[in-house]
């Protein structure tokens, strides 16, 4: 199966964004969602783990949700800053394997 | 803390392993896992091993070719690549989770494998 996200989002400083994960096969549900931020040049980092869950450090701008209707989960970043100008990434683990999401470039302008 | 060594570059058809050194948290108690990305790419997850090495998964793209071990005593991970191609060239992280399927807690810097001739 594969999870898809849009290539790029871009929004101004301030606003609220969400990126979609979207599974083809099988119930988005049925396994946790993890995203993870990386930064140019830096090593990924965990932003919302287990669908909803703030790691500790990560700030209270950063959401998690599940959309079963949709087969989907969705990061959202509220009160959008130019530090979050980074390339993010949905992650589930089924039948053995970690599947990660395409990949998704968030620009803020 | 995660690190990454025995990167490098290799001509197509060649063999080199990696090792991830572990420290900073009970090592045995977490799965490993081995991560990598092309050069402009997404990332690309490659290989699982459970806590005590019973379980081991692969992705597709490496079935056959990679063998994936670890050694608790030395707080070690392993990737033994074999039949490499140029499109193995990438950043290879190892990744660390506590729970099955569950989040990539610790991560490592990287490091680099180029295939080329």
């Amino acid at each position: 199966f594969k999870l898809t996200q849009p290539p790029s989002v871009s929004e101004s400083p301030g606003k609220t964004l969400s990126i979609s994960c979207t599974r083809n096969r099988g119930n988005i549900g049925s396994n946790y969602i993890h995203w993870y931020q990386q930064r140019p040049g830096s090593v990924p980092t965990a932003v919302i783990y287990e669908d909803d869950q703030r790691p500790s450090g990560v700030a209270g701008r950063f959401s998690g949700s599940i959309d079963t209707s949709s087969n989907s989960a969705s990061l959202t970043i509220s009160g959008l800053k130019t530090e979050d100008e980074a390339d993010y990434y949905c992650l589930t683990f089924d039948n053995g394997q970690y599947v990660f999401g395409s990949g998704t470039r968030v620009s803020v302008l | 803390q995660l690190v990454e060594s025995g990167g490098g570059l290799v001509k197509p058809g060649g063999s080199l392993r990696l090792s991830c050194a572990a420290s900073g948290f009970a090592f045995s108690n977490y799965g490993m896992n081995w991560v990598r990305q092309a050069p402009g790419k997404g990332l690309e997850w490659v290989s699982f091993i459970g806590s005590s090495g019973s379980f081991i998964y692969y992705a597709d793209s490496v079935k056959g070719r990679f063998t994936i071990s670890r050694d608790n005593a030395k707080n070690s991970l392993f990737l033994q690549m074999s039949s490499l191609r140029a499109e193995d060239t990438a950043v290879y992280y190892c990744a660390a989770n506590r729970n099955d399927g569950g989040n990539l807690e610790y991560w490592g810097q990287g490091t680099l494998v180029t295939v080329s001739s």
